[in-house]
């Protein structure tokens, strides 16, 4: 079980640009969550998906943030345009029906936009 | 100007010593409870759940009391090792599968 495989790891962009963050959940796991963690704010939930229909977006900042899931092996969340207080770590993780009720995180994405 | 971050509670501990890393949680009708420790630059990982029909669970070194009468959520760490020095979440959930984190508990295992 490889666990939870977010790319990149780091990204440094300029303000204005396009970012796109990358998630593989375990397989056979039908949750997929998206969590954004700052200083300032904690860990706070972005967006979740079951069977790759989005549930709950309601944490999703701006429209400036979008988020696919377009098969059970692979989701998306982008932010276009990036600005400066976009830097944080975003994380993914995905929880299955039968696992323990925990989620299993991923190792993060470091997005810094300068 | 530089945003203020979150002034994370600290626990300072010496090795070899017990540590109790306590959290208040908010929604009384939430049915469980997860403890998930967070390393350096890494994603938070999993620790210890318990139910909220229980007061009580053990594990590997780890014991988390669950106090529903005032919402408080402990956990306690046996014989600290340098290891366990890490960020500590912890988190409620209910019959929605989302997770609700607290703000976390820095804890420092001293030499």
């Amino acid at each position: 079980d490889a666990g939870v495989i977010q790319s990149p790891r780091h990204e440094v962009t300029e303000m204005g640009q396009e970012v796109t963050l990358r998630c593989k959940p375990i397989s056979g796991h039908d949750y997929l969550f998206w969590y954004r963690q700052t200083m300032m704010r904690g860990l706070e939930l972005l967006i979740y998906f079951n069977n790759n229909v989005p549930i709950d977006d309601s944490g999703m900042p701006e429209d400036r943030f979008s988020a696919k899931m377009p098969n059970a092996s692979f989701s998306t969340l982008k932010i276009q345009p990036s600005e400066p207080r976009d830097s944080a770590v975003y994380f993914c993780a995905s929880s299955g029906q039968v696992s323990r009720r925990g989620y299993t995180f991923g190792s993060g994405t470091r997005l810094t936009v300068v | 100007g530089e945003n203020v971050g979150l002034h994370l509670p600290t626990l300072s501990v010496q090795e070899g010593d017990n540590s109790i890393i306590n959290c208040a949680y908010s929604n009384s009708a939430s049915d469980y409870f997860i403890w998930y420790k967070q390393e350096s630059g890494k994603g938070p990982q999993f620790i210890i759940d318990i139910r909220s029909n229980m007061d009580k669970r053990q594990g590997q070194r780890v014991t988390v009391l669950l106090n529903k009468t005032v919402k408080h959520l402990s956990l306690q760490i046996a014989a600290t090792q340098p290891g366990d020095s890490a960020v500590y979440f912890c988190a409620e959930g209910g019959s929605a599968r989302q997770l609700t984190f607290g703000s976390g508990t820095q804890l420092t295992v001293l030499p």
